[in-house]
């Protein structure tokens, strides 16, 4: 099973361009949520969304847009970054709430410059 | 509003030794649920364990051990016998609340097992 597959793994990008980070999984979970991992901060929610067709704002939502068209498929968009978005992004899934064990995806590091 | 913390921000052990990582968390709901997730220098998060709050036993998986304490809001993880693999960032975390969406994560503990 490839379980939650995030693309890319690294990326630079210029102050102001917008881009997309790819999260898919393949184990019909509803459940699908970004976080960002900084030095000493732990994880920290962005987005999360319980179902094809719903999202709603987690702890550090600004300057992110999501969308859930599938149950597979849960991008993060990048409006306009920031060097404060360099970061590690985590997407995970779970098969329902996050009371239930969550698989993560391998990461991808996105540096602002 | 809920809170974990993991006092420890790094912890190094010589190989075979025995090491504690200690979690503290704060919630006001009656039902919750805590967790231990591993990552390695690789980068990858790997769920160790799940425990929810009316299950107060003590649970062993080899050489790891959970100790689940409600009286000091603790769920404190032991590895015994250390190994060079378990080097890894250690992060405990919350989920609170009848149908909370949110993972509540400690800022981790860094282990470092040395040959």
């Amino acid at each position: 099973n490839a379980g939650v597959t995030q693309t890319p793994k690294f990326q630079v990008l210029k102050t102001g361009q917008s881009m997309t980070l790819q999260c898919a999984q393949d184990m019909n979970h509803e459940y699908m949520s970004w976080y960002r991992q900084d030095p000493g901060m732990g994880l920290r929610l962005i987005h999360y969304s319980v179902g094809a067709g719903i999202t709603d704002q987690g702890e550090v939502p600004n300057g992110y847009n999501v969308s859930r068209s599938t149950t597979e498929d849960f991008p993060l968009r990048l409006l306009s970054a920031a060097p404060s978005q360099t970061s590690v992004y985590f997407c995970a899934s779970s098969r329902t709430v996050m009371n239930t064990e969550a698989f993560f995806g391998q990461g991808t590091r996105l540096t602002v410059v | 509003a809920q809170k974990v913390t993991q006092a420890q921000t790094e912890i190094s052990v010589v190989e075979k030794e025995d090491v504690t990582l200690d979690c503290v968390y704060e919630t006001r709901d009656t039902t919750y649920y805590l967790f231990w997730y591993k990552q390695p220098p690789s980068g990858e998060l790997v769920f160790l364990i799940r425990r929810n709050s009316f299950d107060e036993q003590n649970e062993i998986s080899g050489r790891y051990s959970w100790n689940f304490q409600k009286s000091t809001s603790s769920f404190n993880f032991t590895i015994t016998a250390s190994q060079v693999v378990d080097s890894a960032v250690y992060f405990c975390a919350l989920n609170s609340g009848a149908g909370s969406y949110q993972l509540t994560f400690g800022k981790g503990t860094k282990l470092s097992v040395i040959p």
